[in-house]
């Protein structure tokens, strides 16, 4: 089965600067899809950002952005300009065609954002 | 746009005691799923239903049954209670399943505690 690695249970970060959170997998699959998903306090999971397997290029949302290595099953997230707002668990996630609709998800990198 | 609502938010169970969740969801879903979150280990699929009348095993099954009879509400429910099974439970739903052009729409989350 896959599995997703997170290897920094907790990073921080002063406000207004850059922070990069780790993740890598393991698959033997070529389609599959990356997720990361935010869990603020609140506890709700919020969709940060989507790659696909096949695209080369990093996606892109606002101050999020991701470097998707696909050879180093790397897929690490980028926070720019950090807010206080975005403090909170992040969870890097894989889902792929043999998964069985199963996505799976790392443990969680714990994201505290200094004033 | 309520999007996918689980009820109760928090309960407490002694062991051996039985209860449902109920999760639905107004998005018109096909595919609904049901996970628990454990500090330290991310999100874990229990069951899934990929349409109204099926259900299939996730990853950690065991101690849980599901049932789907209306394609708006997924039902959880715990026939005898364990510590074990103390967790946030998250139900989450989505269209097409492995389709890379959709994303899991997740609840606030339900926290069950065993004693």
């Amino acid at each position: 089965a896959q599995t997703v690695t997170q290897s920094q249970p907790e990073m921080s970060v002063q406000e207004a600067e850059t922070v990069t959170l780790s993740c890598t997998y393991d698959t033997s699959e070529s389609d599959y899809y990356l997720f990361w998903y935010k869990q603020p306090p609140s506890r709700q999971m919020i969709l940060v950002i989507r790659q696909e397997a096949y695209k080369q290029q990093n996606a892109t949302e606002n101050r999020f952005s991701v470097n998707f290595q696909k050879a180093a099953k790397s897929f690490s997230l980028k926070i720019s300009d950090s807010q206080l707002g975005d403090a909170a668990m992040y969870f890097c996630a894989y889902w792929g065609n043999e998964d069985n609709n199963d996505m799976r998800f790392g443990a969680g990198t714990r994201l505290t954002v200094k004033p | 746009n309520a999007g996918v609502t689980q009820t109760p938010k928090f309960r407490v169970l002694k062991t051996g005691q039985s209860m449902t969740l109920l999760c639905a969801q107004d998005m018109n879903h096909e595919y609904m799923y049901w996970y628990r979150q454990d500090p330290g280990m991310g999100l874990r699929l229990i069951h899934y239903s990929v349409g109204e009348g099926t259900t299939a095993k996730g990853e950690v099954p065991d101690g849980y049954n599901v049932s789907r009879l209306k394609k708006q509400n997924f039902l959880l429910g715990l026939e005898s209670a364990a510590p074990s099974q103390t967790s946030v439970y998250f139900c989450a739903s989505s269209y097409l399943g492995h389709s890379g052009a959709n994303v899991l729409t997740f609840g606030a989350g339900s926290r069950l505690t065993v004693l």
